[in-house]
């Protein structure tokens, strides 16, 4: 299966902990794109990124998140001192085009739970 | 800025009875316009998709007609099987920025 994968697809952590997301896009997909999901809610945009660069970024927290996707591995977002409140289902996504017409291929997503 | 709104849920049908899930936009510019489809502890899937005004995506018994005159972009199917039982999203993509974005969703359940 050549889909999007990420891991950890669960993940524990208390209060004050990090937590750290992995995601590899489709072979030869270079847009990668991270969502969050917060019960029962829609998809929330968080990043969008391309081999290096972050393009857009305006859905992020200032504080605390960050996101990379290197030359090589996986793209990774980053939580840093999380609280109760990152507890989501963190989807990541891959395209082969970009906006506008780029269609979207998800990962099954990882959740995470604050303690 | 941009948004997508979606009837709310969830809708419950019985199998093979029809479907339509609302599904309009606002968006400056002519946005590229999308359903996806999650199942249970599962990512999105793209379901259809329509670039142009007038445009029909369809898939899978489903389809969705792009109206720019009243902005929507409703999804319909003629009868529906308990697999379609799923979350379905509607999202638009392209009028200036970088990301899609997503309406709430609307959860679908059809009993046997």
């Amino acid at each position: 299966n050549a889909g999007v994968m990420q891991n950890p697809r669960h993940l524990v952590r208390r209060r004050g902990q990090e937590a750290r997301l992995r995601c590899s896009p489709v072979k030869g997909h270079s847009h990668v794109y991270w969502y969050r999901q917060l019960p029962e809610e829609g998809l929330k945009f968080m990043v969008y990124l391309q081999k290096e660069n972050i393009i857009d970024e305006s859905g992020m927290p200032k504080e605390r998140f960050s996101a990379e996707f290197p030359k090589e591995g996986p793209s990774i977002l980053r939580i840093q001192q999380v609280v109760r409140g990152d507890s989501a289902a963190y989807f990541c996504a891959s395209s082969i085009q970009g906006p506008p017409t780029g269609e979207l291929f998800f990962g099954e997503g990882s959740r995470l739970t604050v303690l | 800025g941009d948004s997508v709104t979606q009837m709310e849920g969830p809708v419950t049908l019985s199998e093979e009875a029809f479907l339509t899930i609302n599904c309009t936009y606002t968006a400056t510019g002519y946005p590229s316009l999308f359903w996806y489809v999650q199942y249970p502890g599962e990512g999105l899937q793209l379901l259809l998709k329509a670039t142009k005004a007038d445009d029909k995506g369809s898939n899978k018994g489903f389809e969705a007609t792009y109206r720019k005159e009243t902005t929507s972009f409703h999804l319909e199917k003629g009868s529906v099987q308990v697999s379609d039982s799923a979350v379905y999203f509607c999202a638009l993509s392209g009028t200036g920025g970088f990301k899609t974005i997503f309406g709430a969703g609307t959860r679908l359940f059809v009993k046997a």
